[in-house]
């Protein structure tokens, strides 16, 4: 049972303009979400968290938003650049147990 | 500060043989988290340790997977008797243990498992 989805598997957004890469789970009772980055043959690199406390975090061009009502989750990309095409993960948990990931959303960022 | 390390970075086993894949944290960690991902799929948790304790291995095949993270040195994922289905990358996150309700998880680069 899949309890993070990623339900779309590929982006393709210009440079400069935004990407919006979305996500749901399934338990409401997951307290902290984190988006990774993955370029092929490495492992997932730690982007940026939000804790259920909080509806939306920050960090420079990323931005993480969370709506606990629709249990849904997005990472925005603004400008999106060349740079940014990867693989984007989400992960949901409870602090101190395992993480769920979901399936990713391969992002292009066309020049 | 190095991050996590995993090794090797590449394994080819035969059917039927042993494959152990070594994740050494981050200093200061001492959470451990193992993941598999299979071609064209997400991480899938296997297991989470902390020195010398197995806190959750909900995700670990029932047979033939092991993992330990002794008082000294990396942990180990073990694979007996390897199955071609067992091909896939290996993930190891660690984590500095729990601070204020957060705990990030940092990855290492991976152990790419070839079954023949």
């Amino acid at each position: 049972d899949q309890q993070v989805k990623q339900n779309s598997p590929s982006l393709s957004v210009q440079e400069g303009r935004i990407s919006i890469l979305n996500c749901d789970y399934t338990n409401s009772m997951f307290d902290y979400f984190l988006w990774y980055k993955k370029y092929p043959a490495e492992g997932p690199t730690f982007l940026i968290s939000i804790s259920s406390i909080k509806d939306k975090n920050e960090d420079g061009r990323f931005t993480v938003f969370l709506n606990k009502s629709a249990k849904h989750l997005s990472l925005h990309i603004v400008p999106s650049q060349p740079g940014d095409s990867a693989v984007y993960f989400c992960a949901a948990g409870n602090t101190g147990n395992q993480f769920y990931f979901g399936t990713g959303t391969s992002l292009t960022v066309i020049p | 500060n190095a991050g996590v390390m995993q090794n090797p970075r590449h394994l080819v086993r035969r059917r039927g043989q042993e494959a152990r894949l070594r994740c050494s944290p981050m200093k200061g960690h001492s959470h451990v988290y193992w993941y598999r991902q299979l071609p064209e799929e997400g991480l899938k948790f296997m297991v989470y340790l902390q020195k010398e304790n197995i806190i959750d291995e909900s995700g670990m095949p029932k047979e033939r997977f092991s993992a330990e993270f002794p008082k000294e040195g990396p942990s180990i994922l073990r694979i007996q008797q390897v199955v071609r289905g067992d091909s896939a990358a290996y993930f190891c996150a660690s984590s500095p243990g729990f601070r204020g309700g957060s705990d990030t998880q940092y990855f290492g680069p991976g152990t790419r498992l070839t079954v023949l």
